[in-house]
Formats: structure tokens, C-alpha cells, sequence
């Protein structure tokens, strides 16, 4: 079964950048989209389609894919932007969803 | 405005069975894909299934195929995952969320339903 990879955990200062790494098998030829989920709440999607943002997402997400690996990009993070976030490719009428990725603001 | 809203919370002794559903509004019920996501406590998303309500056809990850059943219930705009025979591993919270076949992302996610195993 195909699987995505993640960091369990990424830190970042206040206005400095986040990148989010999400590994998988040739996962470059597939589209990759990201889902933020804070405490208590149902996840959102802030990527899709590797780099666009959905209508309401601040332009200091964005993404990237290509090899077999797909990258989550905050810039300018800000304290708001602490959550998990977790990646997610169609592979072979298979929904997979990675291993999900603390983000802590310091 | 599109709304996926789930049942309640659910509190269940193992070996109980449970329905939960999820109800779709604001949109075409038959031309989207519903899927089933599980998150175990402190623990991260996994997919378990998915059906097309406009004919019921359905798929499930190897990793839940056996263990839940999922159906829809068009007429009512309902989709539904079930249990036959729970075990205390089960507790977790269950969502649904619309798929968008074209961009391939779960556009709309229902609030969630708690279901809690404990003898």
C-alpha cells in the first residue's frame, strides 16, 4: 500500500518560514494537497492540486511536488498557524493521508 | 451553502453495534463522493472508505475492509458508517468529507462524531 511520510514535528520563530516535507513513492507524478487541523476542529484544506490555494487561504502558504517529495511552505508564520498539518495524494483509488506534522510557533 | 453535519456522540460497550451518518446539503448528494476518516486519540488521519452515493459504490482502505461498512441513503442525502461488533480499539473521532473528483481533495468535512468504547 502506498504510504506518505512526514516529520512528527517542525518549530519556527514569528515570522519566520515553515517548510513541511511530505515523502512518498514517486509521489511527484501524483497531486498532493495539505490540510491544516487545529485542537478540536475538522481539518482544512490550505494546498491542493501541489500549489494552489483554496479561496480564504493567506498567500503565505503555498506548496511544491516534484520527485518524491511534496513541501508545505509557510512564510512569514505567524502564531495563528500552529497546527498539525497533514499531507494527502490519490494513488490507485487509495485516499492516503501522511503521518501528520506539529507545527509549533515559538 | 454546502454542509456535511454528522449524528452525535456515541458512547458503546464493546461487542455493540453503531450507525453513524453524515448528512449532505447545499449540493448535489449523488455527484460527490463521500469518504470516512478516522483519528484516534492524540493520533493522525486515517481513511477508511469511500461511496459514490449515486449508485452506492464503494471502496475501503486494506486497512478497514471488513472492519466497518459504509453505505448512503440518497433519498434521505445520508451516507453512513457501521459497526457490527465494536472493540474498545474503535474509540476514536470519525468524520466525513465531501471529494472533489477533479482536483482530488476533500473539499468539505463534516464537524465530526466522537464514539467512545469502554466496557
Amino acid at each position: 500500500s502506498y504510504e506518505l511520510t512526514q516529520p512528527p514535528s517542525v518549530s519556527v520563530s514569528p515570522g519566520q518560514t515553515a517548510s513541511i516535507t511530505c515523502s512518498g513513492d514517486k509521489l511527484g507524478d501524483k497531486y498532493a494537497c495539505w490540510y491544516q487541523q487545529k485542537p478540536g476542529q475538522s481539518p482544512v484544506l490550505v494546498i491542493y492540486q501541489d500549489s494552489k490555494r483554496p479561496s480564504g487561504i493567506p498567500e503565505r502558504f503555498s506548496g511544491s511536488n516534484s520527485g518524491n517529495t511534496a513541501t508545505l511552505t509557510i512564510s512569514g508564520t505567524q502564531a495563528m498557524d500552529e497546527a498539525d498539518y497533514y499531507c494527502q495524494a490519490w494513488d490507485s483509488s487509495l485516499y492516503v493521508f501522511g503521518t501528520g506534522t506539529k507545527v509549533t510557533v515559538l | 451553502e454546502v454542509q456535511l453535519v454528522q449524528s452525535g456522540a456515541e458512547v458503546k460497550k464493546p461487542g455493540e453495534s453503531l450507525k453513524i451518518s453524515c448528512k449532505g446539503s447545499g449540493y448535489s448528494f449523488t455527484s460527490y463522493w463521500i469518504g470516512w476518516v478516522r483519528q484516534m486519540p492524540g493520533k493522525g488521519l486515517e481513511w477508511m472508505g469511500i461511496i459514490y452515493p449515486g449508485d452506492s459504490d464503494t471502496r475501503y482502505s486494506p486497512s478497514f475492509q471488513g472492519q466497518v461498512t459504509i453505505s448512503a441513503d440518497k433519498s434521505i442525502s445520508t451516507a453512513y458508517l457501521q459497526w457490527s461488533s465494536l472493540k474498545a480499539s474503535d474509540t476514536a473521532m470519525y468524520y466525513c468529507a465531501r471529494w472533489d473528483i477533479v482536483q482530488f481533495f476533500f473539499d468539505y468535512w463534516g464537524q465530526g462524531t466522537l464514539v467512545t468504547v469502554s466496557s
